[in-house]
């Protein structure tokens, strides 16, 4: 079957670097994705999102990147603080699929070292 | 303002008993979800209602079964828990958004309910 994003794995980056969260997703037919950020003891936060028809989408301190080309998203996170330390799901709205299922990817576990 | 919530928080029970979790959301959306995130984080969507009418039911067993009185509401009833439902279960609200004919949402979660079963 096809399937969305790795395997949980972590990110460790210095508070004010910036982040890069990579997911790959297998399905051609979807035409829309999310990113959502859900910290711990919580429900998943929606950051951004984007259609199918943009490669790139800029948001207050993210960045979502699309490559249809080899069905990658990314998720930039400019200046990377403490807060954002947390796992980052990607997920997928299958076009053909009309009534806004989203599957989602494993998630990246993002710990901010001081 | 609270605006996905669900009851209870967390909820500890037996093998073999019956409990529900409740889902209520206040912004208007017509349509609600349940997923449940097991202990890897994966998060898998189980049901969905839209408008009150069940629309997406993966394959769940049957002793999980939907119950949607309004659109602002969506519950969760669980018969004969056993172990391998241990799990953070999450609700979430969207309003299908067409664009074309197709749909692609925003969904808002709740803050989950973990049901251990021992």
């Amino acid at each position: 079957g096809e399937s969305v994003g790795l395997h949980l794995p972590t990110l460790s980056v210095q508070e004010g670097d910036n982040s890069i969260i990579n997911c790959a997703y297998s399905n051609s037919a979807s035409d829309y994705f999310i990113w959502y950020k859900q910290e711990s003891g919580k429900g998943p936060q929606f950051i951004i999102d984007i259609r199918s028809n943009m490669d790139k989408r800029q948001g207050q301190r993210v960045t979502v990147l699309l490559n249809k080309t080899v069905k990658h998203l990314s998720l930039q996170i400019a200046a990377t603080q403490p807060g954002d330390s947390a796992v980052y799901f990607c997920a997928e709205n299958i076009a053909t699929d009309s009534w806004g299922k989203l599957q989602f990817g494993a998630g990246t576990q993002v710990v901010v070292t001081p | 303002d609270t605006a996905v919530s669900q009851t209870p928080k967390y909820l500890v029970t037996q093998m073999g008993n019956d409990k529900s979790i409740k889902c209520e959301q206040n912004l208007g959306h017509d349509t609600m979800y349940w997923y449940k995130q097991d202990s890897k984080k994966f998060l898998k969507i189980m049901f969905s209602y839209n408008n009150k009418e069940l629309i997406i039911n993966e394959t769940v067993p049957n002793r999980f079964s939907p119950k949607s009185p309004d659109k602002a509401h969506l519950n969760l009833h669980i018969n004969s828990l056993e172990l391998g439902d241990s799990a953070v279960y999450f609700c979430a609200s969207s309003h299908l958004n067409w664009d074309g004919g197709r749909a692609g949402n925003e969904q808002f979660f709740g803050p989950g309910t973990r049901l251990t079963v021992l």
